[in-house]
């Protein structure tokens, strides 16, 4: 069955950077793009971006570009979002889910969250 | 960006009850709309696409509709596993917006 497995909790500084894995099961990562969102505590969820794992192409929210990096192994089949320059408004848990290649951006398997707390 | 408007931000209703929860786009995204379930302290989950399809495995007193711009997903009799937070997504055009999300409690 399909699996998005994503990496544990992080509290991390202020001013620092944060990476986060994601790992796929159950499926071919290649056929997939996969995509990245955050939902603040309590509140909505905002998509931050995607990258298509065979090419290593992405696109972003332009809110995010330059605060968020994706990168993927396939080899391991594993994607990841690295954040940047970390304030308080960057506390919020982060998703990693798939959509079809076709163009489709409907979100159908989810990871499990990583909860980043920015304090110092 | 694409606003999309969700209302209500919360709902309370009883067992068996027709539930109805709107989201109102802020321009034409076509069918280009899903709706999730989000149930307390879980990743969501994709409940319909397309605005009127039914996603795998989703029972099916779950229904989406379209009326120009606005969409509407209707649970037609509330069981106790309903209750959550539900929000719409348009998969237009980047950025891929969400609704801010309706809480669900039962009365």
């Amino acid at each position: 069955q399909v699996k998005l497995l994503q990496s544990g909790a992080a509290l991390v500084k202020p001013g620092a950077s944060v990476k986060m894995s994601c790992k796929a099961s159950g499926y071919t990562f290649t056929d997939y793009w996969v995509s990245w969102v955050k939902q603040s505590h309590g509140k909505s969820l905002e998509w931050i971006g995607e990258i298509y794992p065979n090419s290593g192409a992405t696109n972003f929210n332009e809110k995010f570009k330059g605060k968020a990096t994706l990168t993927v192994d396939k080899s391991t089949s594993t994607a990841y979002m690295e954040l940047s320059r970390l304030t308080s408004e960057d506390s919020a848990i982060y998703y990693c889910t798939r959509s079809e290649l076709t163009g489709d951006y409907y979100f159908d398997y989810w990871g499990q969250g990583v909860m980043v707390t920015v304090s110092s | 960006d694409i606003q999309m408007t969700q209302s209500p931000a919360s709902l309370s209703a009883s067992l068996e009850e027709i539930v109805t929860i709107t989201c109102q786009a802020s321009q034409d995204i076509g069918n280009w709309l899903a709706w999730y379930q989000q149930k307390p302290g879980k990743s969501p989950q994709l409940l319909i696409y397309d605005a009127t399809s039914l996603a795998d495995g989703v029972p099916s007193r779950f229904s989406g509709s379209r009326s120009g711009t606005q969409y509407s997903l209707k649970i037609s009799r509330l069981q106790v596993e309903d209750i959550g937070s539900y929000y719409c997504q348009q998969a237009h055009s980047n950025p891929y917006t969400f609704g801010a999300g309706t809480k669900l409690e039962l009365k």
